[in-house]
């Protein structure tokens, strides 16, 4: 069983819409997530941690459910420059430091 | 505040050949990890390194894969006698530390490797 799965996609929604991902992971000793964002054939970049009380940036809005081991990312009144693969990650337990990569989910956002 | 720098960009090698990829991280972070990502998969963590000390090499391949973060100077990921399915992106990551438990890791541009 893959640590992180998730819904590869792809997504097309047009430019405004709100759309959601989700994510789980197979480890419950788990400390630490976070969603990436991966453009093409570029380096992930940081797009936000997730703590349990879920916690919100700007127009992004993650969740998570440590009981159900599930993680989600809302993205609001989505742009163009939305458009990316979206990665959740996962880090810790008994392999502290290591990051566990889900294989990302596509998004397009068109005009 | 430069970010995690990587070079070379692209690497072009004949299978046999030695690969050697260089990391800078990012100021004042002390924690590096190197991570390939293969064509149309996901991230797979390789190796984890504090200054002159590996920390975790459980998912480097035994063989012909080492790398090293001396005292002065980048990390360096060698790869001898290049094959085929060596041709993929080494991403660099670096972090200030582990902390209460987050791990917020920033990524280099990445090396991409191609065994020819």
């Amino acid at each position: 069983r893959k640590e992180v799965e998730q819904d590869p996609g792809p997504f097309n929604v047009p430019e405004g819409a709100t759309v959601a991902f989700n994510c789980t992971y197979s480890n419950s000793a788990s400390q630490s997530f976070f969603w990436y964002r991966q453009d093409c054939r570029k380096e992930p970049k940081l797009l936000m941690s997730v703590y349990s009380s879920g916690n919100e940036d700007g127009r992004f809005t993650a969740q998570l459910n440590r009981a159900s081991q599930y993680i989600s990312l809302l993205i609001r009144d989505s742009k163009l420059s939305d458009s990316a693969t979206y990665l959740c990650v996962v880090s810790g337990g008994s392999t502290l430091g290591r990051l566990y990569f889900g294989r990302g989910t596509q998004l397009t956002v068109w005009p | 505040n430069a970010g995690v720098m990587q070079n070379p960009r692209h690497l072009v090698r004949r299978r046999g050949q030695e690969a050697r990829l260089r990391c800078s991280p990012m100021k004042g972070h002390s924690h590096v990890y190197w991570y390939r990502q293969l064509p149309e998969e996901g991230l797979k963590f390789m190796v984890y390194l504090q200054k002159e000390n590996i920390i975790d090499e459980s998912g480097m391949p035994k063989e012909r894969f080492s790398a090293e973060f001396p005292k002065e100077g980048p990390s360096i990921l060698r790869i001898q006698q290049v094959v085929r399915g060596d041709s993929a992106a080494y991403f660099c990551a670096s972090s200030r530390s582990l902390g209460s438990g987050n791990n917020e890791q920033f990524f280099g541009p990445g090396t991409r490797l191609t065994v020819l």
